[in-house]
């Protein structure tokens, strides 16, 4: 299993930045994913929720309205679009897997499994 | 939105040392409580779920316990590789998930 996160950088207060998670060694369109973020020095926050196929989405209320989480089953591939971009966004962005499912007696939760290394976001002027 | 809290925030011991750190829910969360380890420069790593089930290939002195809102992690004899940050989680609710504030495990 192996999650690798792209995209973080350096951008201005206001900004917009496209995050990446390229997924390889399962079968990412089996998995829930998440984005969790740890500022400079801080504890983890986790940010965003989407499901196996895509339908079931969740924000925590500190990125609501402003990111969005989507993903590419074909290309095992996890996105997380940020817009208006805040100096307190700043952090490292992880991508991690959970083996969350539906059965028969309903849902069952799983904790994050497998993470990527992160990529740092800066927001700045 | 559940609350989570560590105790304590810093704890110095020595190899050998049992350890516990404490983590405590603002209600009640069933079993849905993981432990994770994070050291500096790498992403937290998966210890304990469903509040005593030991992850794959986790030492057996890592150990967890609890029911309700009180949940603790022990390690049974410090090794110098144990120090680190430790974190608990709540993913009883479905949304947010949410984390305890970390405990840094350092060296007396």
């Amino acid at each position: 299993v192996q999650l690798v996160e792209s995209g973080g950088g350096l951008v201005q207060p206001g900004g917009s930045l496209r995050l990446s998670c390229a997924a390889s060694g399962f079968t990412f369109s089996d998995y829930e994913m998440n984005w969790v973020r740890q500022a400079p020095g801080k504890g983890l926050e986790w940010i965003s929720y989407i499901s196996s196929g895509g339908s079931t989405i969740f924000y925590s209320d500190s990125v609501k309205g402003r990111f969005a989480i989507f993903r590419d089953n074909a290309k095992n591939s996890l996105y997380l679009q940020m817009d208006s971009l805040r100096a307190e966004d700043t952090a490292i962005y992880y991508c991690a897997r959970d083996e969350g499912h539906y059965d028969n007696s309903g849902y069952w939760p799983a904790p994050f499994d497998y993470w990527g290394q992160g990529t740092l976001v800066t927001v700045s002027s | 939105d559940i609350q989570m809290t560590q105790s304590p925030s810093t704890l110095s011991a020595s190899v050998g040392d049992r350890v516990t750190i404490t983590c405590r829910a603002s209600q009640a969360i069933s079993w849905w409580l993981a432990w994770y380890q994070q050291k500096p420069g790498q992403a937290p790593k998966l210890l304990i779920y469903k509040v005593s089930t030991l992850e794959s290939g986790v030492p057996s002195r890592f150990s967890g316990s609890g029911s309700g809102t009180e949940f603790t992690l022990t390690i049974s004899s410090l090794q110098p590789d144990d120090f680190a940050t430790y974190y608990c989680q709540q993913y009883e609710s479905y949304s947010p998930w949410t984390f305890g504030q970390g405990t840094k495990v350092e060296i007396k």
